[in-house]
């Protein structure tokens, strides 16, 4: 089965700075996708960002960026320039290629200080 | 991307009722889901909507307490029955399409307290 892990139950970052999460995962499989998505306060689940596993090239979305090794089963999101409309609960997610089922990680609360 | 809502947004019930939450969407996708996130804690996967055909469900859910339908393409239901405080959660729908490349995409979620 597959696990997903963040090790980051919370992180801070200062307005205008940079911070990294971090994410690691456990499978057999050579082929499937990654995601982050962020959860504010009103409970909406918001897709960040996807990498899929058989691209070399990590995945960008303006200010979002992903760090994808897939020898070290790691995904970690770097968020450039941080935002307070950045704060919010971030969770990893995997699916495998042929199967619908996502599992998350336990999800970081990231907070961003004025 | 779907546009994704669900009824109610919120509720307050009482031990032993029955809840139903719909998840409506503005466009045709073949698979639907429902998840439960408990006070402070991830997302889990309780059973994915078949249109058509019974849910699937997962481990550790089971249809008496979690039935769910599937009319049609854009519409499911999942009713939480005979609840206890344990129920309160968070449940959210979400949906995808055909193509093993797509995206699930989440609706805003039903926040549920049993007293």
């Amino acid at each position: 089965a597959q696990t997903v892990t963040q090790s980051q139950p919370e992180m801070s970052v200062q307005e205008a700075e940079t911070v990294t999460l971090s994410c690691t995962y456990d499978t057999s499989e050579s082929d499937y996708y990654l995601f982050w998505y962020k959860q504010p306060p009103s409970r909406q689940m918001i897709l960040v960002i996807r990498q899929e596993a058989y691209k070399q090239q990590n995945a960008t979305e303006n200010r979002f960026s992903v760090n994808f090794q897939k020898a070290a089963k790691s995904f970690s999101l770097k968020i450039s320039d941080s935002q307070l409309g950045d704060a919010a609960m971030y969770f990893c997610a995997f699916r495998e290629t042929s199967g619908s089922r996502l599992t998350f990680g336990e999800g970081t609360q990231l907070t961003v200080n004025p | 991307s779907a546009v994704i809502s669900q009824k109610p947004s919120r509720d307050i019930c009482q031990r032993g009722t029955s809840l139903t939450i719909q998840c409506q969407v503005d466009s045709q996708v073949t698979m639907m889901f429902w998840y439960r996130q408990q006070p402070g804690q991830s997302l889990t996967l309780i059973a994915t909507a078949n249109q058509g055909s019974e849910a699937t469900y997962e481990s550790g859910f089971v249809i008496d307490k979690f039935p769910i339908s599937r009319p049609n393409l854009t519409f499911s239901t999942l009713t939480v029955s005979n609840m206890s405080p344990e129920d309160s959660s968070i449940y959210l729908c979400s949906v995808a399409g055909a193509s093993y490349q797509e995206t699930q995409y989440f609706g805003p979620g039903t926040r549920l307290l049993v007293l």
